[in-house]
């Protein structure tokens, strides 16, 4: 069955410091993949996306992701994280590429930032 | 922008209790979701609607009805709630196939006692 992990369920970074958040998936072709953030009381917002083409996609909020197709992953990297970058960060797949109901979440990853 | 509007945040309601969760959208997307979100396990689809008057059953159903009488108002229903219902509930809609993004409302948190 299809599956997406994010191995971090917490993480702490210092601001101004480097971020990667890890996703893997698993399936059989190669899926649609997305990044999006939950900020503290807030519903979720996408981040970017990755349908085909170049590997490295650029998001909003200076946030970058890089599809490897060897090791199925798509992790989430931001290079100076900010304060306001504090949040919930959900990698998402997509089994089916026209239909919503076949998305399949992570559980999550949960950004705490240090001043 | 879109606005996905949940008309409740918060919710506490007791065990037996018909609950309606209320979604209203205002960008005529055909598309609208209910999910449950609970800490470790991430967003888990109840139920989906692509058109007025359609409902699909998603990946937990058990326990959830829904109704879709109008495109932008999207509902879920409890039953009669019961305490492993006690979660955050998101409801999203979207337009189109996944290459649009989902938009999501606040949530509603659902305390059943």
């Amino acid at each position: 069955a299809q599956s997406v992990t994010q191995p971090d369920i917490h993480i702490t970074v210092s601001e101004g410091a480097s971020l990667e958040l890890r996703c893997n998936y698993s399936y059989g072709a190669t899926p649609y993949l997305f990044w999006y953030v939950q900020s503290p009381g807030q519903g979720l917002q996408l981040l970017l996306k990755y349908f085909s083409g170049d590997t490295l996609v650029q998001g909003i909020k200076g946030f970058e992701a890089e599809f490897k197709r060897s090791q199925s992953s798509f992790n989430l990297r931001k290079p100076s994280v900010h304060w306001s970058d504090a949040a919930e960060y959900f990698c998402a797949v997509a089994t089916d590429k026209t239909s919503y109901d076949k998305v399949i979440f992570g559980p999550g990853t949960s950004l705490s930032v240090i001043p | 922008d879109v606005k996905v509007t949940q008309s409740s945040r918060y919710l506490v309601k007791r065990t037996g209790e018909k609950v309606f969760l209320e979604c209203v959208q205002d960008m005529d997307h055909e598309n609208m979701f209910w999910y449950r979100q609970d800490p470790g396990l991430g967003l888990r689809l109840i139920y989906f609607s692509y058109d007025v008057k359609m409902k699909e059953k998603g990946d937990i159903p058990e326990g959830y009805s829904v109704s879709r009488e109008k495109k932008e108002r999207f509902s879920l229903i409890l039953e009669s709630a019961s305490t492993n219902q006690t979660s955050m509930y998101l409801c999203a809609s979207g337009k189109g196939a996944v290459n649009s993004p989902l938009h999501f409302g606040n949530g509603t948190r659902l305390t059943v006692t």
